[in-house]
């Protein structure tokens, strides 16, 4: 069936270098793909998506790339601050055969250490 | 305040007996669903509703009820709660499932022994 792989499941950096969640979606119907930071004992928010038809995206500090081809995207934040310490989950949206699926990838935990 | 609204947002029951987890959102969105976390799964789709009256089964449905009576309301239903229900449940709606961003709700975390 569908499903979304993300890696790793935790990454610790030291603050101000960068980190980069990587996930790889199977279905290639697929055409948005968001992300999600969750913080602790908070609901998930949207922090940066892309769709199918553009390669990257920037927002400050964030940024996602998108390979068709491969199935892959990435999140990538660049001077990472204490404050992005939080669980990241991408995902795919998968619209076929009449149905509008969300599927998540695992989750990935940041630490961010100061 | 445009928000979801999840209640309750703590509930513990036993095996059995039949309980609602209400969801309603003041922002009048299309799309609405549900959503269980569980440690090292992720969130795992429940059911979805594209618009009043129109359901379907997430990647995880089984146990579970829903309906869409109202375009604000999408209630989550469980006839006949069993431990491996117990987990955080999310709502989220979006404009529409064009336009991608979820907006969740406050989660519920539910015990069932």
């Amino acid at each position: 069936g569908e499903n979304v792989e993300q890696h790793p499941s935790t990454l610790s950096v030291q603050e101000g270098d960068s980190a980069v969640i990587k996930c790889t979606y199977s279905d290639s119907a697929s055409n948005y793909f968001p992300w999600y930071k969750q913080e602790l004992g908070k609901r998930p928010q949207l922090i940066i998506d892309i769709r199918s038809n553009v390669g990257e995206k920037k927002d400050q500090r964030i940024a996602v790339t998108l390979n068709k081809t491969a199935k892959h995207f990435s999140l990538h934040i660049t001077e990472t601050q204490p404050e992005d310490s939080a669980v990241y989950f991408c995902a795919a949206t998968l619209v076929t055969s009449g149905t509008y699926k969300y599927i998540f990838g695992t989750g990935t935990r940041l630490k961010v250490l100061a | 305040e445009a928000q979801v609204t999840q209640n309750p947002r703590y509930l513990i029951t036993v095996t059995g007996k039949k309980l609602t987890v209400t969801c309603s959102q003041n922002m009048n969105h299309e799309y609405m669903s549900w959503y269980r976390q569980d440690p090292g799964l992720g969130l795992r789709q429940i059911y979805y509703s594209m618009n009043v009256e129109v359901t379907d089964k997430g990647d995880v449905p089984e146990g579970y009820k829903v309906s869409r009576k109202e375009k604000r309301n999408f209630p989550l239903i469980l006839e006949s709660p069993s431990p491996n229900q117990t987990s955080l449940y999310f709502c989220a709606s979006s404009l529409s499932w064009q336009t991608g961003e979820l907006f969740f709700g406050e989660g519920s975390r539910l015990t069932v022994l």
